[in-house]
């Protein structure tokens, strides 16, 4: 089944404890992204990848970090959580951007808090 | 930078009533427009999508219409049932990212 996974999907830390949430895809996208989701501001991109080894920053970068060493994998980062990192995080991903293959996939989410 | 606006924020309607839901955005060079729908705490589920190129999609009970000139889709829920309950979200789809719409939550009253 194609399908974008995220673990773990919740997530109950403390400041400081740096901490990674996996994301990982099955349909050889190249694009990969991850979005958080707040309440009263929606959906902001975090990071985003266009392929192995190619990332760059979205909207709210600060705090966190990503790598994309595989084309499947695109794990977040937390080197040191703090609470206002507490949101519902989203992994997405598509073949690309442009053209007729870019339906975004969403993964089913993580929930963290940071105590 | 990209501006998505959702109207009305929220709707409730009876049951089998049709619903109309409003996106507008301030740049119209996309790539493509989505619509999902959003379950209380869960995820995304992937609804419609139009490339900037086409004018209207269609899926079951679903419709949605864009206009990139003047950046706007509607999305069309023919007949609506209690299960359509739920928070629509627009996402348009440009410059490296969705940027999303504030969503419209929807309550249909059986």
């Amino acid at each position: 089944e194609a399908q974008v996974t995220q673990n773990p999907r919740y997530l109950i830390t403390v400041t400081g404890k740096k901490l990674t949430v996996t994301c990982s895809q099955n349909m050889n996208h190249e694009y990969m992204s991850w979005y958080r989701q707040d309440p009263g501001l929606g959906l902001r991109q975090i990071y985003y990848s266009m392929n192995v080894e190619v990332t760059d920053k979205g909207d709210v970068p600060e705090g966190y970090k990503v790598s994309r060493k595989e084309k499947r994998n695109f794990p977040l980062i937390l080197e040191s959580p703090s609470p206002n990192q507490t949101s519902l995080y989203f992994c997405a991903s598509s073949f690309g951007l442009a053209g007729g293959y870019n339906e975004q996939f969403f993964g089913p989410g993580t929930r963290l808090t940071v105590l | 930078k990209q501006e998505v606006t959702q109207i009305p924020a929220a709707l409730s309607v009876p049951e089998g009533e049709n619903l109309v839901l409003n996106c507008s955005f301030t740049d119209s060079a996309i790539y493509n427009l989505q619509w999902f729908r959003q379950d209380p705490g869960k995820g995304l589920t992937s609804l419609l999508l139009i490339q900037s190129s086409q004018r209207e999609q269609t899926s079951g009970r679903l419709n949605a219409s864009l206009d990139k000139s003047s950046g706007r889709s509607t999305l069309y829920i023919a007949a609506s049932q209690p299960g359509d309950s739920a928070t629509y979200l627009c996402a348009v789809n440009a410059d490296y990212k969705l940027s999303f719409g504030a969503g419209t939550t929807v309550t249909v009253r059986a």
